[in-house]
C-alpha cells in the first residue's frame, strides 16, 4: 500500500525567508501527488497536484513543489514565505489503480514569524 | 469553483447519544465520497470511502455498525457516530469527487470544512 513520510513535523521560519517542506512517498509505480493546506479547524485547501508531464508544478501562494521519482520525493517550496502561510500543509499520494480516496501525510506545521 | 458543505461545523453531545453529518456537494454531483477522521496535531486518516447508491466501503479497523454512511443521492453522503463515547470525539472531514467536468484527477476532490465533534 502507498504512504507517505513528511519528513519534518514542524519548520519554523522568518518572515520572507525561503522554506521547503519534505514529502517522500513509498512507491515508485505511477502516482499522483497533491500538497495541501489547512487552516485551524478548516478543511483542506489544494496548492498544487502532479498528475503528469513537468515535473515542476507550480500553485497557489507562491508555491511550488518538484516530482523526483528516481528520489521518490515531492518536496514544496516557496522563496519567501509571509506571516500568512502559518498553517498546517499536507502531502497526498495516490494510486491511480487502487482507486481515488487520497493517503495523507502526517503534516508539516509551518510557523512565520517576523 | 466546485464546493462541498459540510454541516455541522461543530457538535457537542452526551456519551451515548448519536450524531449525524452532512456533507454536500453545492454545484456538482459527487459519485464517489471519502470520510476521514483527524486527531489533533495528526493526519487525516480515510474512514471509508461512499458511492451513491451502494454501501460503503470501510477501511480496516473502521466499525461500520458505529460510523453509519449513507449516499443516498448524487449530491448528498451523511455520517452518523452512533452511541458515541468520549474517545469518538475528533475532527471529520468529507470529501467529493464528481462526474462530468469536475471528474478525475485532472479535478482534484473538493473537501468540507469539517465538523469538529466533542463528547462529554
Amino acid at each position: 500500500a502507498q504512504s507517505v513520510t513528511q519528513l519534518d513535523s514542524q519548520v519554523p521560519v522568518f518572515e520572507e525567508a525561503p522554506v521547503e517542506l519534505r514529502c517522500n512517498y513509498s512507491s515508485s509505480v505511477s502516482v499522483y501527488l497533491f500538497w495541501y493546506v489547512q487552516y485551524p479547524n478548516q478543511g483542506l485547501q489544494l496548492l498544487l497536484k502532479y498528475l503528469s508531464g513537468s515535473t515542476l508544478v507550480k500553485g497557489i501562494n507562491g508555491f511550488e513543489a518538484e516530482f523526483n521519482k528516481s528520489q521518490t520525493s515531492f518536496h514544496l517550496r516557496k522563496p519567501s514565505v509571509h506571516i500568512s502561510d502559518t498553517a498546517e500543509y499536507f502531502c497526498a499520494v495516490s494510486d491511480p489503480q487502487a482507486g481515488t480516496a487520497l493517503i495523507f501525510g502526517k503534516g508539516t506545521t509551518l510557523s512565520v514569524s517576523s | 469553483g466546485a464546493v462541498v458543505s459540510q454541516h455541522p461545523s461543530w457538535v457537542i453531545c452526551k456519551s451515548g447519544t448519536s450524531v449525524k453529518i452532512e456533507c454536500r456537494s453545492l454545484d456538482f454531483q459527487a459519485t464517489t465520497m471519502f470520510w476521514y477522521r483527524q486527531f489533533p496535531k495528526q493526519s487525516l486518516m480515510l474512514m471509508a470511502t461512499s458511492n451513491e447508491g451502494s454501501k460503503a466501503t470501510y477501511e480496516q479497523g473502521v466499525e461500520k455498525d458505529k460510523f453509519l454512511i449513507n449516499h443516498a443521492s448524487l449530491t448528498l453522503s451523511t455520517l452518523t457516530v452512533t452511541s458515541a463515547h468520549p474517545e469518538d470525539s475528533s475532527f471529520y472531514i468529507c470529501s467529493a469527487q464528481g462526474q462530468g467536468v469536475f471528474s478525475s484527477y485532472n479535478s482534484p476532490l473538493h473537501f468540507g470544512n469539517g465538523t469538529r465533534l466533542t463528547v462529554t
